[in-house]
């Protein structure tokens, strides 16, 4: 994906508000999404997926949109607290995912989120 | 479950030298990916395997980096020379074939001086 060196976008909340993270992905033949959370000095954690043919899932204080007319894809964090301050990245898969076949996963740039206490 | 565990977590080099980064992947789970990432970014594919077979090394600069996974287990990384363009952090994952969710060890950073 495109760089932007040391100037990761980023959110700034406060601490109970939601988050909203938004991320525009490349490839229309992508057909499974994943948001991953990565905290400092750590490597990207699983938050949740999404398959091309749905437009809307929720986990636990989560929620990712999919707008596939505009390759768009958004997290939104319920009640942000601090431990939710990270940096979030979206992925695209573009293979057969239930196949066992060949999968090709690409980051996005990556959005800072920070949360004021 | 025991995660992906990768070693050293730090290494710190002079241009030219080489330097090796290990990755054991979660138990059972078939396909390691190998990342860099530079300070500010996403994380950019180097190698994917499946068992011990190279799927994608699209973007390894293959003159200096090579990747191993013998025994479709256990994996390394090796740089040489290293650059000072090098210096990122080396991450390693695995997924399994009937869900692609990667796990990524906490990474080697690697300074290059």
């Amino acid at each position: 994906g495109e760089s932007v060196g040391l100037h990761l976008p980023t959110l700034s909340v406060q601490e109970g508000d939601n988050s909203i993270i938004n991320c525009a992905y490349s490839n229309s033949a992508s057909d499974y999404f994943i948001w991953y959370k990565q905290e400092s000095g750590k490597g990207p954690q699983f938050i949740i997926d999404i398959r091309s043919n749905m437009d809307k899932r929720q986990g636990q204080r989560v929620t990712v949109l999919l707008n596939k007319t505009v390759k768009h894809l958004s997290l939104q964090i319920a009640a942000t607290q601090p431990g939710d301050s990270a940096v979030y990245f979206c992925a695209e898969n573009m293979g057969l995912r239930d196949s066992g076949g060949y999968q090709k996963v690409t980051f996005g740039i990556g959005t800072k989120l920070q949360v004021i206490p | 479950e025991a995660g992906v565990a990768q070693s050293p977590r730090y290494k710190i080099i002079e241009k030219r030298q080489s330097v090796a980064f290990w990755c054991n992947p979660i138990s059972g789970h078939a396909t390691l990916y190998w990342y860099q990432q530079i300070l500010g970014q996403g994380p950019k594919l180097l190698i994917q395997f499946q068992n011990n077979g190279v799927v994608d090394d699209s973007q390894l600069p293959k003159d200096r980096f090579s990747a191993e996974r013998l025994k479709g287990v256990d994996s390394t990384l090796k740089i040489q020379p290293a650059k000072l363009e090098d210096s990122a952090v080396y991450l390693c994952a695995s997924s399994s074939l009937a869900k692609n969710i990667q796990y990524f060890g906490a990474g080697t950073r690697l300074s290059v001086l």
